[in-house]
């Protein structure tokens, strides 16, 4: 069975603190993974689609890698504005399967 | 551009009453749409998704229905809700082909009492 599993569920850092957040995999016939953010009562927000191991993608303070069973999204030098739950997905057919997500909160 | 508009925001139901969530998007045609499910400090579950009018996939049997009278309409239905169907309910369309992508709607929170 396809599965996506998200590490930590909670992160919490200081402002300035850098973290990654991981994201692992089982999942055949992968066509993209995908990162979003989502804040409190919204929908979710696009961020980077990857679709091969070495791929690599940046947006201001975030970086999302990608290797053969997982990915990362490496927060640089966050900000309060950065908190946010982050969420996975992986794309098969045309179809996302989603991680439960992790909560980041950055204090000032 | 592509803009994706559901509706209501917020919604609090009796259990065994009907629901009806609507979900339209503009500026695209014939586009892959889908209804999630988010659950209190859950992910994402997929309910159902559609590839054309008339079209619906079911992920999970459910007291739940889906349909889609109009290329870029999509509706989700209850007959009668249950306290388990409480959570944030989610539209999304699919931008296919080259760097195909997942656009969210701003959800609306189903709370069944």
């Amino acid at each position: 069975e396809d599965q996506v599993t998200q590490s930590p569920e909670a992160l919490r850092l200081q402002e300035g603190e850098s973290s990654s957040l991981n994201c692992s995999y089982t999942v055949s016939g992968l066509r993209g993974l995908f990162w979003y953010r989502q804040d409190p009562g919204k929908g979710p927000e696009f961020l980077f689609t990857l679709y091969s191991a070495g791929e690599e993608k940046e947006k201001e303070r975030l970086k999302a890698t990608l290797t053969k069973k997982e990915s990362f999204l490496h927060i640089t030098a966050p900000k309060p504005e950065d908190s946010a739950t982050y969420l996975c997905a992986v794309q098969y057919d045309y179809k996302l399967s989603f991680g439960a997500g992790t909560t980041v909160t950055v204090r000032a | 551009s592509q803009t994706i508009h559901q509706w209501p925001a917020t919604l609090v139901q009796p259990v065994g009453s009907p629901l009806s969530l609507e979900c339209t998007v503009e500026g695209t045609s014939n586009p892959n749409l889908y209804w999630y499910r988010q659950a209190a400090g859950r992910g994402l579950q997929l309910l159902f998704y559609s590839v054309g009018i008339g079209q619906i996939s079911s992920e999970v049997p459910q007291n739940l229905s889906a349909s889609r009278p109009q290329d870029r309409q999509f509706i989700l239905s209850s007959k009668k809700l249950l306290l388990s169907d409480s959570g944030f309910y989610l539209c999304a369309w699919m931008r296919t082909g080259i760097n195909e992508k997942l656009f969210f709607g701003s959800g609306t929170q189903l709370s069944v009492l």
